[in-house]
């Protein structure tokens, strides 16, 4: 059971160009969404979270929106460069859930000078 | 100074064997993990232990045992290895087991099982 989908599989961007990851859940218990970067040979690492109790959180050329209604959150890179090509994945948890992340499968993200 | 270590790296191994894998956080957190990711790059969390204390044991074989001898270490035992034990396993630790806190990943130990 696949409680955290996400899309694409794989992305190409050209450099400054704006990069979208979308992920979508099931569980309407999940209260907290971050998003982790894994680059090759790497362990992910935390790049932004966001509580369901706002809509949008920006941090640098990184914004996560969200869209409670819908069970949607989204990734959005603003300018992307060469060094921000690494995996990205979207994860799910709740209250009570022990830490347990649920992650989403990945997005492959390259960008193209 | 490396927040979270694993070791090894790399680890080929025959069908059939029992293996180790170390970790170990200097980061005084209570609470450490242990993820697999196969092939296709799926991360699924396998246990966690809370200063000690099992947590979290997902439905995983009873050939893997987590050992905790403090709250700095997590070993994962693997008995009988099978083919399909070939995956990147990541351990990782957060401050407490509270839902939320931020999770720190070592940088994986790919298995081979040949």
């Amino acid at each position: 059971q696949q409680q955290v989908k996400q899309s694409p599989q794989s992305l190409i961007v050209q450099k400054g160009g704006i990069s979208i990851i979308n992920c979508a859940y099931e569980n309407t218990a999940f209260d907290y969404f971050p998003w982790y970067q894994q680059f090759p040979g790497k362990g992910p690492a935390l790049l932004i979270a966001i509580r369901p109790d706002v809509s949008e959180k920006k941090e640098g050329r990184f914004t996560i929106s969200f869209n409670k209604s819908a069970k949607q959150f989204s990734l959005h890179i603003m300018d992307s460069q060469p060094g921000d090509s690494a995996t990205y994945f979207c994860a799910a948890s709740n209250r009570g859930g022990g830490n347990k992340l649920t992650f989403g499968t990945g997005t492959q993200l390259k960008v193209e000078l | 100074d490396t927040a979270v270590s694993q070791t090894p790296k790399y680890l080929v191994t025959q069908m059939g064997n029992d293996k180790s894998i170390k970790c170990e956080q200097n980061l005084g957190h209570d609470t450490m993990y242990w993820y697999k990711q196969d092939s296709k790059k799926f991360l699924k969390i396998m246990f966690s232990y809370n200063n000690k204390e099992l947590i979290i044991n997902e439905t995983v074989p009873n050939r893997f045992s987590p050992k905790s001898p403090d709250k700095a270490h997590l070993n994962l035992h693997i008995n009988s290895l099978e083919l399909g034990d070939s995956a990147v396993y990541f351990c990782a630790s957060s401050q407490d087991d509270r839902a939320n806190e931020k999770l720190f990943f070592g940088s994986g130990t790919q298995l081979s099982v040949l």
